[in-house]
């Protein structure tokens, strides 16, 4: 069965050092999704995209973060100077089209730690 | 915006019973989907279950199924002969209709233990 795939599984890093977290969405999937989890906290919504762009993105999602889907196969999701309240489980989603019922299909998440 | 209340922290059962997780959200649409995620340690999220608003039957999946009130805004969600691989958290999702641009949004989660 076609999975969402995500690396790295676990990453530390030292704040202010640039993380890049990688996705493989599923391969016929159009929509992709990063969301976030800081530890004991609900999920939360970051960015979607779509046709090489931005659709919507939460106020979480600020200059710091970025996306890009560089050879149509990763979908990328860039810190580039991370925080320490950046330290969270961080999800890669994909979804086929708008006329789906709407099942989001999740990777495993890349935990991320800022110290 | 859309908002998602899971109300209970934490939850737990024993093994073989049944537990009722809840759930309310707020909307001024008429027409959006609601789900169950289970997160397992395992860390990935796995879709439970389902439910059209639009649709007034009552979603089921095997040992799974829901009680979603529309007027009320309420979906609870009701495990059946619980079993240990059941624990994990399980969170509580809204969409709409249209929503393939803002996905998700969450409730805090529902942690379920399941006593042997």
């Amino acid at each position: 069965e076609p999975e969402v795939t995500q690396t790295p599984s676990h990453q530390v890093t030292q704040m202010g050092q640039e993380v890049i977290l990688r996705c493989v969405p599923i391969s016929n999937h159009l929509y992709f999704y990063w969301y976030r989890q800081i530890l004991g906290q609900k999920v939360e919504f970051l960015v979607s995209f779509y046709n090489n762009e931005i659709s919507e993105k939460s106020e979480i999602f600020d200059d710091q973060f970025s996306v890009e889907r560089p050879d149509g196969s990763n979908f990328t999701l860039k810190i580039r100077s991370t925080k320490l309240e950046d330290s969270a489980m961080y999800f890669c989603a994909s979804i086929r089209d708008r006329s789906n019922t709407g099942e989001l299909f999740f990777g495993e998440g890349s935990r991320l730690t800022v110290l | 915006a859309q908002t998602v209340t899971q109300s209970q922290p934490e939850m737990s059962v024993q093994e073989a019973e049944t537990v009722t997780l809840s759930c309310t959200y707020d909307t001024s649409e008429s027409d959006y989907y609601l789900f169950w995620y289970k997160q397992p340690p395992s860390r990935q999220m796995i879709l439970v279950i389902r439910q059209e608003a639009y649709k007034q039957q009552n979603a089921t999946e095997n040992r799974f199924s829901v009680n979603f009130q529309k007027a009320a805004k309420s979906f609870s969600l009701k495990i059946s002969d619980s079993q240990l691989g059941d624990a994990a958290m399980y969170f509580c999702a809204y969409r709409s209709p249209g929503g393939g641009a803002d996905g998700l949004t969450f409730g805090k989660g529902t942690h379920l233990i399941i006593q042997p």
